[in-house]
């Protein structure tokens, strides 16, 4: 069965360093999002994206964050400059429709 | 934007014991899905509900969409320890639109 994967599992970066989280969608998807999960509370929104380019974006998505669709598979975030807020589980997501199937998450550790 | 609340956060059962889980929303709603998140996991779609009173089932999984279209029920008959986890409620607005998830009910199992 298809499935989206991410990489790495895990990352720990140091606070204001650049991150790069990575998310394979499954191939036929058109839709593709990223969400956040803080330890212990509810999956958040970030961003959609689609026909290459954003869709919607939530206000934690400020411009410390970015998107990419680099070669066609890959669905990349960016944090510029981390903060330890920012400290969390991110799962990338992709929908062809209405359901939407989410990776393992990255889980993100800044120090 | 848009909240959606859960009660009960957390229950505690008894193996073979039932298991409900509601979520309230202070709007109508077009649409309501549910995922489930295993301890360490991430979000599995269960179920979409679109009809005003629709009730759906899966195995000993219940689910229920108001008449008002504003709140929805999880309902576990006889639960199992498989059935550990989160369970989230979550809105969406259209067709791969971001989804917004509510507070979650964890559901523990014990023996």
């Amino acid at each position: 069965e298809p499935e989206v994967t991410q990489t790495p599992s895990h990352q720990v970066t140091q606070m204001g360093q650049e991150v790069i989280l990575r998310c394979v969608p499954i191939s036929n998807h058109l839709y593709f999002y990223w969400y956040r999960q803080i330890l212990g509370q509810k999956v958040e929104f970030l961003v959609s994206f689609y026909n290459n380019e954003i869709s919607e974006k939530s206000e934690i998505f400020d411009d410390q964050f970015s998107v990419e669709r680099p070669d066609g598979s890959n669905f990349t975030l960016k944090i510029r400059s981390t903060k330890l807020e920012d400290s969390a589980m991110y799962f990338c997501a992709s929908s062809g429709h209405n359901e939407q199937f989410f990776g393992p998450g990255t889980r993100l550790t800044v120090l | 934007g848009q909240q959606v609340m859960q009660i009960p956060q957390y229950q505690h059962v008894q193996e073979g014991e039932d298991f409900t889980t509601y979520c309230n929303s202070s709007t109508t709603l077009s649409n309501i899905q549910w995922y489930k998140q295993r301890p360490g996991g991430h979000p599995v779609f269960l179920i979409q509900l679109v009809k005003s009173g629709e009730v759906k089932k899966q195995k000993r999984l219940t689910f229920q969409f108001g008449e008002a279209k504003k709140n929805s029920s999880l309902h576990i008959t006889a639960t199992q320890t498989t059935d550990v986890g989160t369970y989230f409620c979550a809105l969406n607005t259209g067709t791969a639109s971001k989804l917004t998830f509510g507070t979650g009910t964890r559901l523990q199992v014990t023996l």
